[in-house]
């Protein structure tokens, strides 16, 4: 167990529609990330906070948004759905969110438009 | 694509044998890492070496960085059943601000 935690597991939706995922990071890690895994992309990175301020971006889409709370949980919202957004959401964490520190891993929401 | 290449892509072996995987990156590198992804769930850290380091070894696991061909490679020693899973190289890039994952070997060992 990585202390990680995503939820929910698995998501079923529609096209068009909107959905937020959630994380908590390991305890005491200040830094939280977050990655998209499909088959044809591999693990792409979205968007990294740190202490609850945006750190660095990725190939986030501007239909998607991140934020990350006081209590450093944080939220992926995924909107105006489509087919292709279909895929593996994890979130990973670090204590500090220093380049090249390595990251723990939640078990992933796995996501599915139809 | 600023992505490792791991190579090969699918690997098959006999319990017992021994399992390499190489990875292969385009730019400097700061450090590089190798993760574990079972199936269908989340990547587990193994180990991660420095650009200034050539060889690093944890367990039965050993990790050579030859930085002059952007090449790393995992050597998985005396495999067990459960070592099935995909392996990934994550390159700290110069300039960059986030890991850089490979593209995976997935390996199979038959018990």
């Amino acid at each position: 167990d990585s202390g990680v935690t995503q939820t929910p597991k698995h998501l079923i939706t529609a096209t068009g529609q909107r959905v937020t995922l959630r994380c908590s990071p390991r305890s005491g890690d200040l830094s939280v990330y977050w990655y998209q895994q499909s088959l044809d992309q591999g693990l792409q990175f979205l968007i990294q906070y740190y202490n609850g301020e945006e750190r660095a971006k990725g190939n986030i889409l501007e239909r998607f948004s991140a934020q990350q709370f006081p209590d450093l949980h944080s939220e992926l919202n995924l909107s105006s759905l489509e087919l292709g957004d279909s895929a593996l959401y994890f979130c990973a964490s670090s204590a500090t969110g220093a380049r090249g520190e390595k990251l723990f891993f939640g078990s992933g929401t796995q996501l599915s438009v139809l | 694509s600023q992505q490792g290449e791991e190579d090969p892509q699918a690997l098959s072996i006999q319990e017992g044998e021994n399992a390499t995987m190489n990875c292969s990156y385009k730019t400097s590198i700061n450090n590089l890492q190798w993760y574990r992804q079972n199936s269908g769930r989340g990547l587990v850290h193994l180990i991660l070496i420095r650009s200034n380091e050539r060889e690093k070894h944890s367990g039965r696991l050993r990790v050579t960085l030859d930085t002059s061909k952007k090449s790393s490679s995992l050597l998985i020693t005396a495999s067990r059943a459960a070592d099935t899973a995909s392996y990934f190289c994550a390159t700290d890039q110069t300039g960059a601000n986030n890991l850089f994952f490979g593209t995976g070997t997935r390996l199979t060992v038959i018990p």
